[in-house]
């Protein structure tokens, strides 16, 4: 189930079911979007990223949903693995001011 | 790919001393690198952008005074937290653009400050 922390949102998901990670963004400007996975201590690591002319992207067991019309990103990650805990954050960025501004993150725990 | 590396990985200091961290981009030359700050179960939070060989733009609320940031070079950048306070203690990470025209962003591991 998912749950909201004082900080951070927490998913729990079984091991080998599929996991599905939302974030909205708030400037309708962002053309271009990046799930980033933080694992406990380290920095954070590129998994997926999309452009504002697509709305789905596909990686290797992962794929990115954008909805632009709601202003709503989604990470998809199949047959979630023991591994696959971590945090995970969106990224968006309006090239006019080249940094990236993330989303408040989403705990992802998979349960054996 | 591009790595980028911070120095030191942890510190702890004392309270009113000063504390330089490095960052370092190990094969390729960063024209722009980002400076986060991450307080536990929250998001990064940009501290800083810096351009080799000019000044850093900071953020709003980020005193410039306090977190000096240097980029002397294309492949390494320094964050100088100065006449640090516990409530400084964070984990600094530092993240590196190779081109001015890329979004790709790449980052380094961390540095985890406590200051005692």
């Amino acid at each position: 189930g998912e749950s909201v922390g004082l900080h951070l949102p927490t998913l729990s998901v079984q091991e080998g079911d599929n996991s599905i990670i939302n974030c909205a963004y708030s400037n309708s400007a962002s053309d271009y979007f990046i799930w980033y996975k933080q694992e406990s201590g380290k920095g954070p690591q590129f998994i997926i990223d999309i452009r504002s002319n697509m709305d789905k992207r596909q990686g290797q067991r992962v794929t990115v949903l954008l909805n632009k019309t709601v202003k709503h990103l989604s990470l998809q990650i199949a047959a979630t693995q023991p591994g696959d805990s971590a945090v995970y954050f969106c990224a968006e960025n309006d090239w006019a001011f080249q940094n990236f501004v993330f989303g408040p993150g989403t705990r992802l725990s998979v349960l054996p | 790919g591009a790595v980028v590396s911070q120095h030191p990985s942890w510190v702890i200091c004392k309270s009113g001393t000063s504390v330089k961290i490095e960052c370092r981009s190990l094969d390729f030359q960063a024209t722009t690198m980002f400076w986060y700050r991450q307080f536990p179960k929250q998001s990064l939070m940009l501290m800083a952008t810096s351009n080799e060989g000019s000044k850093a733009t900071y953020e709003q609320g980020v005193e410039k005074d306090k977190f000096l940031i240097n980029h002397a070079s294309l492949t390494l950048s320094t964050l100088t937290v100065t006449s640090a306070h516990p409530e400084d203690s964070s984990f600094y990470i530092c993240s590196a653009s190779g081109t001015s025209d890329s979004y790709e962003q790449y980052f380094g591991p961390g540095t985890r400050l406590t200051v005692t």
